[in-house]
């Protein structure tokens, strides 16, 4: 599956690193998405890209800076991460025609902090 | 806030038996009703949708019905198969406007024994 695509797909990082999480869709969409995945919790929604304007973030810590440049790249800049942040991180895309929005998402990248 | 609450958290079936996963929203306004199937170590899939003007929709062996009244809705999944083993999300949108933001359900692990 080529839609949506992620790197890295594992990331291991000790809390004074600075990394970034990429994401790539070639489905056309303009709205994108980064979601956090915890063991035995629902998938958290952390930001939503429409026409590569921000246009939610849900109360998230500043050591995630997520940046889209254009409607088919997003990142996720990571930095000063702690433990818990330890989770599968997805992406997703859709297209924002308001009447109702399939998301398709990424593989995700599996992140560990140490 | 806005919430979707998911039942059950875990359900194992025999082959060949039905499975019926349900869940209640609270946002009256939702209109667009997701369901999505993770496999383990997958990006979550979308498998089937519904949205507000209609009550049922199926697909093959997968339906899902919604009440709008009481606010939930149920997806349901007959001739079980050991490929259906996965995790389910349901989720809710109001599916307006450019951004369709999805909350999720807690998520269902199905398990489908031979």
């Amino acid at each position: 599956e080529t839609g949506v695509t992620q790197t890295p797909r594992h990331l291991v990082m000790g809390m004074t690193n600075k990394k970034s999480l990429k994401c790539e869709q070639h489905l056309g969409h303009n709205a994108m998405y980064w979601y956090k995945q915890s063991a035995k919790k629902p998938l958290e929604l952390m930001f939503v890209y429409s026409l590569e304007e921000r246009v939610e973030n849900n109360s998230v810590p500043s050591r995630f800076s997520p940046e889209c440049p254009n409607s088919s790249h997003l990142f996720l800049h990571l930095h000063t991460l702690q433990p818990e942040d330890s989770a599968l991180y997805l992406c997703a895309s859709s297209n924002g025609q308001g009447n109702g929005e399939t998301q398709y998402f990424g593989p995700g990248t599996r992140l560990l902090v140490l | 806030g806005e919430n979707v609450e998911q039942h059950p958290s875990t359900l194992s079936v025999q082959e060949g038996d039905s499975a019926v996963i349900k869940c209640t929203y609270s946002d009256s306004a939702s209109n667009y009703f997701p369901w999505y199937k993770q496999e383990l170590g997958k990006r979550p899939q979308l498998i089937i949708d519904i949205r507000s003007n209609v009550g049922e929709k199926k697909d093959q062996r997968i339906a899902v019905t919604l009440n709008k009244t009481a606010k939930h809705f149920s997806l349901h999944i007959t001739e079980t198969q050991p490929e259906d083993s996965a995790v389910y999300f349901c989720a809710a949108s109001r599916g307006s406007g450019n951004t369709g933001k999805l909350i999720f359900g807690q998520g269902t692990t199905l398990q489908v024994k031979p």
